[in-house]
């Protein structure tokens, strides 16, 4: 299967404490995004990167969240000194550029879950 | 700031009932609305409509984009038990390449 693939599943962590998540999209995908996803909403957008280059952050983001695609194929999310509030699913999805007739659909991975103690 | 909003949140329906979900928007440059379907973990992509009054179909899925209201709906006609889980609807405009979803509505269909 070739779909996209996050690690780890689940994270648990003491408030305070740093953690790193990675996503690997479908190869030949050249955008990577990040969501967030509590219970009962939709996924909220945090990043996305074309290739290796971060295009666009969003502003709720904290400077406590960091994201890198180094090499344009894998990523991380890094969010440093954990809050009670960051638990949450952190989706990762892959898909083409868009084109002139619209947006191309994202693939997703099926997340890691993070939960603060 | 983009918006999409979804109703109704949550739906019980029987097995053979037909269901419509609603989607409406509000986003600069709008490119395209995506559905997507939600079962235990990834969402995972339904239909993408990008121009108004064109049904797109699969199987007993279908959707429609009107423009002019800001608006898509989603039917499914002859529900399953295997229908059930959580449909999302999202937006995407010409300036980014992000997509903006809404809250999802969550269909639980009973045998």
């Amino acid at each position: 299967d070739t779909g996209v693939s996050q690690n780890p599943r689940h994270k648990i962590t003491k408030r305070g404490q740093n953690v790193t998540f990675r996503c690997d999209p479908i190869s030949e995908h050249n955008r990577l995004y990040w969501y967030r996803q509590t219970l009962g909403q939709g996924p909220e957008f945090l990043t996305y990167f074309q290739n290796e280059a971060q295009l666009e952050k969003s502003r709720l983001l904290s400077d406590r969240f960091s994201a890198e695609r180094p090499k344009g194929s894998f990523s991380t999310l890094e969010i440093q000194r954990t809050e009670q509030g960051d638990s949450a699913m952190y989706l990762c999805a892959s898909s083409l550029a868009e084109t002139l007739i619209g947006n191309q659909p994202q693939h997703f991975g099926d997340g890691t879950r993070l939960s603060i103690l | 700031e983009d918006k999409v909003v979804q109703s109704p949140l949550s739906l019980v329906v029987h097995e053979g009932d037909t269901v419509t979900l609603n989607c409406s928007y509000e986003v600069t440059n709008f490119r395209s609305l995506l559905w997507y379907k939600q079962e235990k973990k990834a969402p995972t992509f339904l239909f993408m409509l990008t121009s108004s009054g064109i049904e797109k179909k699969s199987g007993r899925l279908s959707s429609i984009l009107d423009k002019k209201e800001l608006s898509s709906i989603l039917n499914i006609t002859a529900t399953q038990t295997g229908d059930s889980a959580i449909y999302l609807c999202a937006v995407g405009n010409t300036n980014a390449g992000k997509s903006t979803f809404g809250d999802g509505t969550t269909l639980t269909v009973k045998p």
